[in-house]
């Protein structure tokens, strides 16, 4: 059964420094792998979406790998901003048409 | 991407009453529908997945008799809480999909019982 774990579970940075969060999962034949951003007592906004066939993903200050064979993802916030803050959630899909498993998150929080 | 309505964003019911929360995939055709619970500082834990036109297939340790979910149509699927309980109070959201693609996500309901 695939599980997801995300490490570490809280970051406190300040502005302005680059950061990685990390996503390990334990059934590495997985169909694709998503980021997400939450803020508190909100939904979910999709940040990147990498496909299994895909080694990363980018958009704009937001960086996502995904190394199937180690079962692991990155997701790398550029420059961050107090408006990074947030809980992000890696999910990963096992099958095409099958549900998400999440991992547990990493708060983060950027002080200005 | 797609839009993804889920309703009501929060309610407040008395303890041993029902609550339905409504799941609509606005702008596509949704043939699976995904429900999930939250509880504080926890991850999302599915509940339960339904496809159009079937039975919902159940997460174990998910009482199907206590969760009503329906999915009649293919842009609306609900999931009904019975006979509510305080440690049913939650973050219940749903996500759609169809086909193959991606699943895209509701705002989430704050469901809180008294």
């Amino acid at each position: 059964k695939q599980e997801v774990t995300q490490i570490p579970a809280a970051l406190s940075v300040p502005e302005g420094e680059n950061l990685v969060l990390n996503c390990s999962f334990t059934d590495s034949a997985i169909y694709n792998l998503q980021w997400f951003r939450q803020d508190p007592g909100k939904g979910l906004t999709s940040l990147l979406l990498i496909q299994s066939s895909q080694r990363e993903q980018t958009s704009g200050r937001l960086n996502a790998s995904l190394d199937k064979s180690s079962g692991r993802s990155t997701l790398y916030i550029a420059a961050s901003q107090p408006g990074d803050s947030a809980t992000y959630l890696c999910a990963a899909r096992n099958q095409a048409g099958t549900a998400l498993i999440f991992g547990k998150g990493t708060t983060l929080s950027v002080s200005s | 991407g797609a839009v993804v309505s889920q309703h009501p964003s929060w309610v407040i019911c008395k303890s041993g009453t029902s609550v339905k929360i409504e799941c609509r995939s606005l702008d596509f055709q949704a043939t699976t529908m995904f429900w999930y619970r939250q509880f504080p500082k926890q991850s999302l834990m599915l509940m339960a997945t339904s496809n159009e036109g079937s039975k919902a297939t159940y997460e174990q340790g998910v009482e199907k008799d206590k969760f009503l979910i329906n999915h009649a149509s293919l842009t609306l699927s609900t999931l009904t809480v019975t006979s509510a309980h305080p440690e049913d109070s939650s973050f219940y959201i749903c996500s759609a999909a169809w086909g193959d693609t991606e699943a895209f996500f509701g705002q989430g309901t704050r469901l809180t019982v008294v």
